[in-house]
């Protein structure tokens, strides 16, 4: 499995905009680039995914780089329910393929 | 949006015992379900993959017979601890991929919390 590499914590304030990184350097064509987030003591929940154009959702906008060797999952205007750990995750194609977490960033937002 | 459930939300048990951890996906049904452990301040670790009406594949290192998985049903698979010790307490969470779904979305349950005495 192509391996992501993500900050391992990132700090904002409420109502700014956040941009977490990921970097996935060894992508391959077929990979599509998944965004999941868990809040403490909870299961994780899926955020966005996408393969080459950039996405937009109501949680948050997924900005992929034109080499696709990097994304940004941007949250367009923190609030303090959006403090999580997101995981960027690599899965190939579109079938019921597992997902391989990552460290993932930790979120903190300030008050 | 697609629910899944698990049961117990949490559970204390005694050494040596067994537990039974339930993943059911409330309105959808999957035929394929994953079971993870994760650790406190650690990420999501896969433990095996739940295929309904077949063998759970299990990924290096998890042991089968300690970890036993069933998937009867499209809706329902139950993780076994058998013989659980201190070192299997843990937040175990499944996740289900809806089969009628053409991306095969993938949704998380609320995890489950075994402490083992």
């Amino acid at each position: 499995d192509a391996k992501t590499t993500q900050p391992n914590s990132m700090e904002s304030n409420e109502e700014e905009p956040v941009h977490l990184p990921c970097n996935h350097s060894t992508i391959s064509g077929t990979d599509y680039i998944h965004w999941y987030r868990q809040l403490p003591s909870q299961g994780p929940e899926y955020v966005i995914h996408g393969l080459t154009s950039n996405v937009n959702n109501r949680m948050a906008s997924l900005a992929i780089a034109e080499d696709r060797k990097s994304s940004t999952l941007i949250l367009h205007r923190a609030t303090l329910r959006d403090a999580a750990v997101y995981y960027c995750i690599l899965r190939r194609g579109q079938g019921a393929q597992k997902l391989v977490f990552g460290q993932g960033t930790r979120l903190t937002i300030n008050p | 949006g697609a629910v899944v459930s698990q049961h117990p939300s949490w559970v204390i048990c005694k050494s040596g015992t067994s537990v039974k951890i339930e993943c059911r996906s409330l309105d959808f049904q999957a035929t394929t379900m994953f079971w993870y452990r994760q650790f406190p301040k650690q990420s999501l670790m896969l433990m095996a993959t739940s295929n309904e009406g077949s063998k759970a594949t299990y990924e290096q290192g998890v042991e089968k017979d300690k970890f036993l998985i069933n998937h009867a049903s499209l809706t329902l698979s139950t993780l076994t601890v058998t013989s659980a010790h201190p070192e299997d307490s843990s937040f175990y969470i499944c996740s289900a991929v809806r089969t009628a779904s053409s991306y095969n979305e993938q949704f998380f349950g609320p995890g489950t919390r075994l402490t083992v005495l």
